[in-house]
C-alpha cells in the first residue's frame, strides 16, 4: 500500500486565493520531503527540498513567497501556493526518503486548477 | 552537474512487441539508477534499480541492467502489454536510495495498443 499520502489529489480554485498541499508518510518519519511539479509533457520539476525543523531549500528559480513550505512533523510537509494564478495550474508531487538506502515513495500527486 | 537523457516519445506499440526505452546519464561518481512509472492520473511509482557496474534490475516483465562502459541503462521488455501504457523515467541519484533527491530525465510516454 501507499507509504506517502498526498492531499487533496484534485483541487480547484479561483485566481487569488491559497491552496494547501499536504504530503505524509504513513509509517516511517521523514525528516527530508522532496516537492516536484509536473509540466505538460510530463517534465517533472524539483522545486524544494523540505527539512523538518528548518527552512526549506528552494530550487533556482523558485518563488520561495509564492511556494511557502512547512515541514511542521517528522510525518508532514505542505506546500501553499499562495496568491494563486492559472499558471500556476498543474500537477504537484511529493515524495520522500524512508532511509538512504531505500528508493523515494511518491505521493499520488495534486492536480490543481486556477479559474 | 548530474543529468539523465532518455528518448522522447511517444511510443506507440502493439501489443506483444519488444520494447526498449534508452536512457544514458552523466554523472561523478557512481550513481544508483532507477526507472518510475507513472501511470495516467497518478504519482510515480518504482519499477526498478539498479545500485552498482552490471547490476540488472527487474520487475513485472522489465528489465534494465546498469552498464557503467556505456553510460547507460536501457528499460526492455519482451511482450507488453496494454496496462503497460504509462509514461516512464529514468532516474539516478547519488546517495543510493535517493535521500538527497533525484535527477529525472524528461520521461518517455508509451501507448500499448491492441
Amino acid at each position: 500500500g501507499a507509504v506517502v499520502s498526498q492531499h487533496p489529489s484534485r483541487v480547484i480554485c479561483k485566481s487569488g486565493t491559497s491552496v494547501k498541499i499536504e504530503c505524509r508518510s504513513l509509517d516511517f518519519q521523514a525528516t527530508t520531503m522532496f516537492w516536484y511539479r509536473q509540466f505538460p509533457k510530463q517534465s517533472l520539476m524539483l522545486m524544494a527540498t523540505s527539512n523538518e525543523g528548518s527552512k526549506a531549500t528552494y530550487e533556482q528559480g523558485v518563488e520561495k513567497d509564492k511556494f511557502l513550505i512547512n515541514h511542521a512533523s517528522l510525518t508532514l510537509s505542505t506546500l501553499t501556493v499562495t496568491s494563486a494564478h492559472p499558471e500556476d495550474s498543474s500537477f504537484y508531487i511529493c515524495s520522500a526518503p524512508r532511509d538512504r538506502a531505500s528508493p523515494l515513495h511518491f505521493g499520488n500527486g495534486t492536480r490543481l486548477t486556477v479559474t | 552537474g548530474d543529468s539523465v537523457t532518455q528518448m522522447e516519445g511517444p511510443v506507440t506499440l502493439s501489443e506483444e512487441a519488444f520494447l526498449t526505452i534508452n536512457c544514458t546519464y552523466t554523472a561523478t561518481g557512481y550513481p544508483s539508477l532507477f526507472w518510475y512509472v507513472q501511470y495516467p492520473g497518478e504519482g510515480l511509482q518504482l519499477l526498478l534499480k539498479a545500485t552498482k557496474a552490471d547490476d540488472k534490475g527487474s520487475n513485472k516483465g522489465f528489465e534494465a541492467t546498469y552498464r557503467k562502459e556505456t553510460t547507460s541503462f536501457h528499460l526492455e521488455k519482451g511482450s507488453v502489454q496494454v496496462s503497460d501504457s504509462a509514461v516512464y523515467f529514468c532516474a539516478l541519484s547519488d546517495s543510493g536510495g535517493g535521500a538527497d533527491g533525484l535527477t529525472f530525465g524528461k520521461g518517455t510516454h508509451l501507448i500499448i495498443q491492441p
